[in-house]
C-alpha cells in the first residue's frame, strides 16, 4: 500500500533562513505522482506541484525548489530566503497512476512557523 | 481562488442528525474527490466520481454517501452523525481521471454536538 512520511511536524525559523521541508514515499506502483500542497491559517489547501516518477529533474519556481530522487524515495522541498507569508502547513501527497488509485494519499503535514 | 466552491461553509448540528455538503467543481473538471481532515485522522481521502460515475473509494464509512449529477456538481450526505465525524470536508476537482493535479474548495467545516 501506498504510503506517504512527513517526519518533521513543526519547523520554525527565523525570517530570510532556507528550510527544507522533508518527504519520504512508499508505493509499490513504478507509475505515480507526487505532489506539494500548502495549507496557510485561513484552511484552503494550495497545489503547489505535481513530479511524475519518469522525471527527476530537480525544479525551481521563484524561492521554491523540489529534490526528487528516487533512489531514497525523496521528494524534499526548499523555501529559500523564508518569508511570514510562508507560515502554513505543509502536505506531501502520492497518487498511483497504474493502480487506478488517483486519490491522493497524504502525508500528515509539516507546520512551517516563519517569525520575522 | 482554485474556482472549487463548496457549500456550506460551516454547519454546526447535533448527534444523530443528517447532513448534505454541496460541491461545484472548477469549469470543465470531470472528476470530484472528497477528502476529510481531522486531528487524528489527517487528510484522508473519502471517495471519488467520475462524470458522473462512482470511481473510488478510500476510508468512508457506511453512514457516508456521495453522488455526482449531471451538471457534475456533487454532494456528500452524512447521516447518523458522531461526535468523531467533526472534521473539515474538502472537495476537490481535477480535468479527466488521470493523476492530474487536484484543485481543493475551501472545505466545509462540520461541527457535532
Amino acid at each position: 500500500a501506498q504510503k506517504v512520511t512527513q517526519a518533521q511536524t513543526e519547523i520554525s525559523v527565523v525570517e530570510k533562513e532556507d528550510v527544507t521541508l522533508d518527504c519520504v514515499y512508499e508505493t509499490r506502483d513504478t507509475t505515480y505522482y507526487l505532489f506539494w500542497y500548502k495549507q496557510p491559517p485561513s484552511g484552503e489547501l494550495v497545489f503547489l506541484i505535481r513530479r511524475n516518477s519518469f522525471d527527476e529533474q530537480n525544479e525551481i519556481s521563484g524561492r521554491y525548489s523540489w529534490n526528487f530522487q528516487k533512489s531514497t524515495s525523496s521528494f524534499n522541498f526548499t523555501i529559500t530566503a523564508s518569508q511570514v507569508v510562508d507560515s502554513a502547513v505543509y502536505f506531501c501527497a502520492l497518487s498511483e497512476a497504474g493502480t487506478g488509485r488517483r486519490a491522493l494519499t497524504f502525508g500528515s503535514g509539516t507546520r512551517l512557523q516563519v517569525q520575522p | 481562488d482554485s474556482g472549487v466552491t463548496q457549500t456550506p461553509k460551516h454547519l454546526i448540528t447535533a448527534t444523530g442528525q443528517r447532513v448534505t455538503l454541496r460541491c461545484s467543481p472548477r469549469s470543465g473538471d470531470l472528476s470530484v474527490y472528497w477528502y476529510q481532515q481531522s486531528l487524528d485522522q489527517g487528510l484522508q481521502f473519502l471517495i471519488q466520481y467520475y462524470n458522473g460515475e462512482e470511481r473510488a473509494k478510500g476510508n468512508i464509512l457506511e453512514r457516508f454517501s456521495a453522488q455526482q449529477f449531471p451538471d457534475l456538481h456533487s454532494e456528500l450526505n452524512l447521516s447518523s452523525l458522531e461526535l468523531g465525524d467533526s472534521a473539515l470536508y474538502f472537495c476537490a476537482s481535477s480535468v479527466t481521471d488521470s493523476p492530474n493535479e487536484q484543485f481543493f474548495g475551501p472545505g466545509t467545516r462540520l461541527t457535532v454536538l
